[in-house]
Order: C-alpha cells, then structure tokens, then sequence
C-alpha cells in the first residue's frame, strides 16, 4: 500500500516569509510525528498526533511553528517568519499505535526546507 | 533529560568485515530501543526494536542487536557486512508510554566492494 507521503519534496523561501509543509500519513494510522534533521544533527522530535487527544507540542522549538491534523488524516506544518536556522529536513511519521509506546514509526521521504 | 549516544559517526568497512556500531542511551526507566537505517535516497527504515523479552533481537538483512540493561547499551552487529549495507544507521529511544522518539546523531557507513 502507499507509505507516507511529503509534500513539497524541497522548499526554498527567503527569510521572513512563512511556509506550509504537509504530510499525508499511511491510511488507517492513527498516530503521526513530525521531527527535523538540520545538518550536522541528528532528528529532533517536533510533535505528535494520537486520534483525538491533544497533540504533544513538547519539540516545537518556537512559537513560529504550529501544526494541525484535519481529520484525523492529513497534516500541516506552519512556520511562520522563517528564519536561517529553520533550514532543515522536515520529516513525517505515521503509526497504528500498539502497547507501551511499541509502535514502528514509518517515514515519509521528507521535506528540504532552505531559508535564504 | 533523555539522550542517546552513537559513538562511530562514520565507519568505513571492507565487504564481509564484521560490524558493531554504538548505542547508549540515558535514562533510568523502562525503554523501547529503535534501530533505523535510511539507504541512500531512501526513507528511513525500521531495522529492529527491542521492548520486552530477549535482549538480543534479530532484524531485517541480517543485523541484530543487543540490549544490554547494566551498560544502558543497544548496540548494532552483522557478522559479515554487504556492500549494499552502506547506509546511515540511527540509534533512537522512547521511554514509557511516551511515543516520541529521542534520536542518537547517526552513523555512515561506507563497505568497500
């Protein structure tokens, strides 16, 4: 079946503006993430989505970043007022949630998000 | 807080070398250990996950780890290693029910044909 999908593959946007990047997780998945790779780091853990519960924002480095799941299915990441430091690979996760946090989380190809 | 260690950040091998790559993590709870491979220009993959039960777990291609609960360590073996193994290898960790993934800096590594 289809895995996770990323939308744009790569972004490129001068410093200021704000950027919408979207994930579109495995059908039936009830749990998606979004992390950051930035060069040199290793992945950082944004948030998470699980059904209808309150998303655990605990990653979101500022308040220039949100995040919404419309449906329960596709999501969105705003950055607004993109800064340098914001350039990075953003990726999206998907899982059908099994006991105690066991859950395989399945990647998306990742979106390359370029400040100037 | 949480952390994850990946001690080789690049290791280069000779096809049929044997493989061992680093993990350490801190955390004195219960975990789940990950261990996830990303192919050149491919998503990033499950390898193998370790929760519950024996410590040495067996993954896709031949890798297997061990959990090893004294040392905080989950490290990384495949006793002879493929050329098309070259790929970056990350470490990750969550504790309890807390599903968020804590990630190690990753590992390149480079088999030689």
């Amino acid at each position: 079946g289809a895995g996770v999908s990323q939308s744009p593959s790569n972004k490129v946007t001068e410093k200021g503006k704000d950027v919408e990047l979207r994930c579109d997780p495995i059908s039936g998945h009830t749990a998606l993430y979004w992390y950051r790779q930035s060069l040199g780091q290793g992945l950082e853990f944004l948030i998470y989505f699980q059904g209808n519960s309150a998303p655990d924002k605990s990653g979101l480095p500022s308040d220039r970043f949100s995040a919404e799941r419309t449906g329960g299915s596709v999501s969105t990441l705003t950055i607004q007022r993109t800064q340098q430091e914001d350039s990075a690979v953003y990726l999206c996760a998907s899982s059908q949630p099994g006991p105690a946090s066991t859950d395989t989380q399945y990647f998306g190809p990742g979106t390359r998000l370029t400040v100037l | 807080a949480q952390s994850v260690s990946q001690h080789n950040h690049h290791v280069i091998l000779s096809e049929a070398a044997s493989l061992e790559l680093g993990c350490n993590y801190s955390y004195g709870g219960t975990v789940n250990l990950f261990w996830y491979v990303q192919y050149p220009g491919q998503h990033l993959q499950l390898l193998l996950k370790y929760f519950s039960g024996d410590p040495l777990v067996k993954g896709i291609k031949g890798f297997e780890a061990e959990f090893i609960k004294s040392k905080f360590s989950f490290n990384l073996r495949k006793p002879s290693v493929q050329w098309s193994d070259t790929a970056e290898y990350f470490c990750a960790v969550n504790a309890g029910n807390n599903r968020k993934l804590i990630w190690g800096l990753g590992t390149s590594l480079a088999v030689n044909p």
